[in-house]
């Protein structure tokens, strides 16, 4: 049974970096079928897909337009986790924010979930 | 990016009466190669993250009640509760799969009458 499980501050200031973390169990972040995705949700803007990383031979990342230029996720091998940073975040980064698997091989949908993590952004 | 639209915004139905929820994409989500349509719904209730019920438009997950059914093609789909029960109170999302960036509906909150 796959589980995600993650991790990371729920404070952040204006104009500083979010980090958090998504560490990985029943399955490998350099699988070679999975997608290891972010998903933000918020009330202004709703469900949220931010991007994804994945090992095909070798790591690609693919992400939203409208966050491209201040998002970077990250596979870690050694420790099978996935980490999000968003840069220069202001109050509209505020959300809750989800790692999720797609599996691949056919089941090209979320899951399972992170439990999520409610981050907000003020001073 | 494709646009995924659902109505109504929230529904009051009954105990044991059809609750049926709208989505509408702003172009086609059937993959022609396979004949199938690459829409999802999930179940959100307080506190928890979405949960996949019915994938490929009409697939249901394992372990999913049977009055819960998906239905539809192309652009518009309907995701039908034959007998509501009050563990079904939650709100709903449609989810396309078909291309980057993948995209949700607004959500439709589920309430009992």
């Amino acid at each position: 049974q796959v589980q995600l499980q993650q991790s990371g501050p729920g404070l952040v200031k204006p104009s500083q970096t979010l980090s958090l973390t998504c560490a990985i169990s029943g399955d490998s972040v350099s699988s070679n079928s999975a997608t290891w995705n972010w998903i933000r949700q918020s009330p202004s803007r709703g469900l949220e897909w931010l991007g994804r990383t994945y090992y095909r031979s070798k790591w690609y990342n693919d992400y939203v337009v409208s966050v491209k230029s201040r998002i970077t996720i990250n596979p870690d091998t050694s420790k099978n986790q996935l980490s999000l940073q968003l840069n220069s975040v202001t109050p509209e980064d505020t959300a809750v924010y989800y790692c999720a698997r797609v599996a691949g091989g056919g089941v090209n949908w979320f899951d399972p979930w992170g439990q999520g993590i409610l981050v907000t952004v003020s001073s | 990016d494709i646009v995924m639209t659902q109505s109504p915004d929230s529904l009051a139905v009954s105990l044991g009466e059809r609750a049926t929820i709208n989505c509408k994409s702003s172009q086609s989500v059937l993959y022609s190669s396979n004949n199938k349509n690459y829409l999802a719904w999930y179940q959100q209730k307080p506190g928890q993250p979405p949960k996949v019920l019915i994938y490929w438009a009409s697939t249901r997950e394992s372990g999913v009640p049977d009055r819960f059914s998906g239905s539809g093609s192309e652009t518009d789909f309907t995701l039908t509760i034959s007998s509501l029960q009050a563990e079904d109170v939650a709100v709903y999302y449609c989810q396309q799969y078909y291309s980057t960036p993948y995209t949700f509906g607004q959500g439709t909150k589920l309430e009992i009458k």
